[in-house]
């Protein structure tokens, strides 16, 4: 079975730049987690869907992030325009069932 | 909100050796999850636990979930050079819905 899959692996752009982030869940999960992690700290959740319905954002920088679940498969998190201290790695995960929760590889971001 | 607190903070340690770390709280949680990530990886889940008092064991790793809910510990015995990483706990917050990650235990091994 395949994991939860995360594109691009790496990213650097230049403060003001547009970025997005992919994000394919294990298939039949339909709980996925966008969460945000700094450099030495443990991941910051920024959004959560049930399947197509963002049912807790309430930690995300919504003058700046953005994210869509559109079919309630996978999903993309956009960040217009960034700022340099949005470097981080940006991690999704999915569950099948909210008790436990299975991470993608992540994506270093670079903001320079 | 709820926070998690974890030590200790980073730990060398001889290979073969034995290894505890723990996971604390002034919150109740209702599950507990320990993941270990590696550099420029995702983090990878070790063992859940569900319930209070529960023992729970993955190879050499064993995990335990505080009987007051607020605490959970992670026992690695054997070192071996793979387990270098960075270990971390999650508790699913009172409405179990989201979970609370600790800042991290982070292990090297020496050999």
């Amino acid at each position: 079975e395949a994991g939860v899959v995360q594109s691009p692996r790496y990213k650097i752009i230049e403060k003001k730049q547009p970025v997005a982030f992919w994000c394919n869940p294990i298939s039949g999960h339909n709980t996925l987690y966008w969460y945000l992690q700094n450099l030495g700290q443990g991941p910051e959740l920024l959004i959560r869907y049930e399947n197509e319905e963002a049912v807790d954002d309430s930690q995300l920088p919504k003058d700046r992030f953005s994210a869509e679940r559109l079919k309630g498969v996978d999903s993309t998190l956009k960040i217009q325009p960034a700022e340099l201290g949005d470097s981080a790695v940006y991690l999704c995960a999915s569950s099948l069932y909210k008790d436990t929760q299975y991470f993608g590889p992540g994506t270093r971001l670079t903001v320079l | 909100g709820q926070q998690l607190n974890q030590s200790p903070q980073s730990m060398f340690i001889q290979e073969g050796e034995d290894v505890s770390m723990n996971c604390t709280s002034s919150s109740i949680f209702n599950t507990w999850l320990w993941y270990k990530q590696d550099p420029g990886e995702g983090p990878v889940l070790l063992i859940a636990l569900y319930k209070a008092g529960e023992l729970t064991s993955n190879g050499r790793l064993t995990a335990q979930f505080g009987i007051t809910r607020k605490d959970s510990f992670l026992n690695i015995s054997a070192s071996i050079p793979s387990d270098v990483g960075i270990y971390f706990c999650a508790g699913l917050d009172n409405y179990g819905q989201n979970f609370v990650f600790g800042p991290g235990t982070r292990l090297s091994v020496l050999p």
